[in-house]
């Protein structure tokens, strides 16, 4: 069975913490993603990946960063977390078809 | 640029009713289509995809038919249950992006259903 595993469901960090948020994949996928949910929002496309050592922006990447230094697991970091940063994440791989999300991490930043 | 709509919620319906959600969509090229479900607290499940025009794919009692003469993508369930509540969404392929195999999604649709 695929699987998508994110480090955390739930945390709880303060302003100006720098917080790091782990996805691992477990299918050999070459590309993958994080996204953040919002109410009202839908999902928007934070950044990407579509190799090792190899990442995109996406529409919203202001505040965040990205390592991908094993093909399996993709990091996002808040440098310095903020409020507005509170959110739903979510991290997807694809492979040559349809994409596999993790359970998502729900982070709120006080 | 691509995009996809779909139908605003929520959508409330009583158990064992007929369930439509519109999708609409923009590509360039011949992207795939999907459809996602969101339950409560959880991320994003596969329901059902379709990869070519006039295909139609199906799960757990829903289907959705890849019209390209309408850029339509619309998910039926012809008689819903309270565990079908959540929250939908559209997808199509995205390869106009450098890295490709992007997906881009609509809005989310949420479902409600009643016992």
């Amino acid at each position: 069975d695929v699987k998508v595993t994110q480090s955390s469901r739930y945390l709880v960090k303060r302003t100006g913490e720098k917080v790091f948020l782990e996805c691992v994949q477990d299918m050999d996928h070459e590309n993958m993603f994080w996204y953040r949910q919002d109410p009202g929002l839908g999902l928007r496309l934070i950044y990407f990946s579509y190799d090792v050592k190899m990442k995109e922006k996406g529409d919203i990447p202001e505040g965040y960063s990205v390592s991908r230094e094993k093909k399996e697991r993709f990091s996002l970091i808040l440098e310095s977390a903020s409020t507005n940063q509170t959110s739903m994440y979510l991290c997807a791989s694809r492979g040559s078809v349809e994409a596999f999300f993790g359970q998502g991490t729900r982070l709120t930043v006080v | 640029g691509n995009s996809v709509t779909q139908m605003e919620g929520p959508v409330t319906l009583s158990e064992e009713a007929f369930l439509t959600i519109n999708c609409t969509y923009t590509a360039t090229g011949y992207p795939s289509l999907f459809w996602y479900v969101q339950y409560p607290g959880e991320g994003l499940q596969l329901l059902l995809k379709a990869t070519k025009a006039d295909d139609k794919g199906s799960n757990k009692g829903f289907e959705a038919t890849y019209r390209k003469e309408t850029t339509s993508f619309h998910l039926e369930k012809g008689s819903v249950q309270v565990s079908d509540s959540a929250v939908y969404f559209c997808a199509l392929s995205d390869f106009t992006r450098n890295a490709g195999n992007m997906l881009t999604f609509g809005g989310g649709t949420r479902l409600m259903v009643k016992p």
